[in-house]
C-alpha cells in the first residue's frame, strides 16, 4: 500500500508569490490534515479536511487556504508569501472520521524556502 | 489551550542503554496520545497510539504509558540501538493534534 505522497518535495519562491502544495493520502483514508514545521515554532496545525469539507483550522492568517477533492487528495495554497513562511509543510492522513482517534500517517513533506 | 512539553530536549546515551522520554500536557480532555519518530528532514512515523481509556501500549522494544489524570506520558525504549537516533515527538488533542517540541535522541555505538 502506497504511503502518503506530497509534491513537490522542494520549492523555492520569492516574497509576494503564491504557492500550491499537493497531498495524496493513503488509499481509503478520508481525513487529511496539514501542519507547518519550523525550528522556532515546531509543528503547528494548519487545517483538516474530511469529505471535501474543512472541519478545523489552526491559528494562521487567511493567506493560508486549502481544499480537498472527491478522491480525498488535498491541496494547500499560500498567497503573498513572506519570509516567515519558509518551513516544512507536512500532510497526514487517517482512516477514520476523526484525525485524533486514529493513527496519523505522515508524508515526507514539502520544503518551502521563501527568498 | 493545550500545551505539550517534552523533557529532555536532547539526550545522548551509549548503545544498549534503556531510556525514558517524557511528555506532559495541560488539558486532560484528550482522545488519545500518539508518539512519533522523525528522522532529519523527513516526515513523521507513528510509533504508538494510546487510547485515553488505556494506560499503556507496547510495540517491540517500545513501551508507552499514559496517565491522563496527571497529564503525563512516558516512552520507554529498551536496549537502545544507533538506529533509534531520531527526534521523538508526542501529540495529543481533540480533533486537531498538538505536538510537543520533541526530544532529540542520539544513541552512540
Amino acid at each position: 500500500k502506497a504511503g502518503v505522497t506530497q509534491t513537490p518535495r522542494y520549492l523555492i519562491k520569492t516574497r509576494g508569490q503564491q504557492v500550491t502544495l499537493s497531498c495524496s493520502p493513503i488509499s481509503g483514508h478520508r481525513s487529511v490534515s496539514w501542519y507547518q514545521q519550523t525550528p522556532g515554532q515546531g509543528l503547528q496545525f494548519l487545517f483538516e479536511y474530511f469529505s471535501e469539507t474543512q472541519r478545523n483550522k489552526g491559528n494562521f492568517p487567511g493567506r493560508f487556504s486549502g481544499r480537498q477533492f472527491s478522491n480525498s487528495r488535498s491541496e494547500m495554497n499560500v498567497s503573498t508569501l513572506e519570509l516567515g513562511d519558509s518551513a516544512l509543510y507536512l500532510c497526514a492522513s487517517s482512516w477514520g472520521d476523526r484525525p485524533d482517534t486514529d493513527t496519523q500517517y505522515f508524508g515526507p513533506g514539502t520544503r518551502l524556502t521563501v527568498l | 489551550k493545550q500545551e505539550v512539553t517534552q523533557i529532555p530536549a536532547a539526550l545522548s546515551v551509549p548503545e544498549g542503554e534503556n531510556l525514558v522520554l517524557n511528555c506532559s500536557f495541560t488539558d486532560s480532555a484528550i482522545y488519545n496520545l500518539q508518539w512519533f519518530r522523525q528522522d532529519p528532514g523527513k516526515g513523521l512515523t507513528s510509533l504508538l497510539l494510546i487510547q485515553s481509556s488505556q494506560r499503556e501500549q507496547t510495540s517491540g522494544r517500545l513501551n508507552a504509558s499514559l496517565d491522563k489524570s496527571s497529564g503525563r506520558s512516558t516512552l520507554y525504549i529498551a536496549a537502545s540501538q544507533p538506529g533509534d537516533s531520531a527526534t521523538y515527538l508526542c501529540a495529543v488533542g481533540i480533533w486537531q493534534l498538538t505536538f510537543g517540541s520533541g526530544t532529540q535522541l542520539t544513541v552512540l555505538p
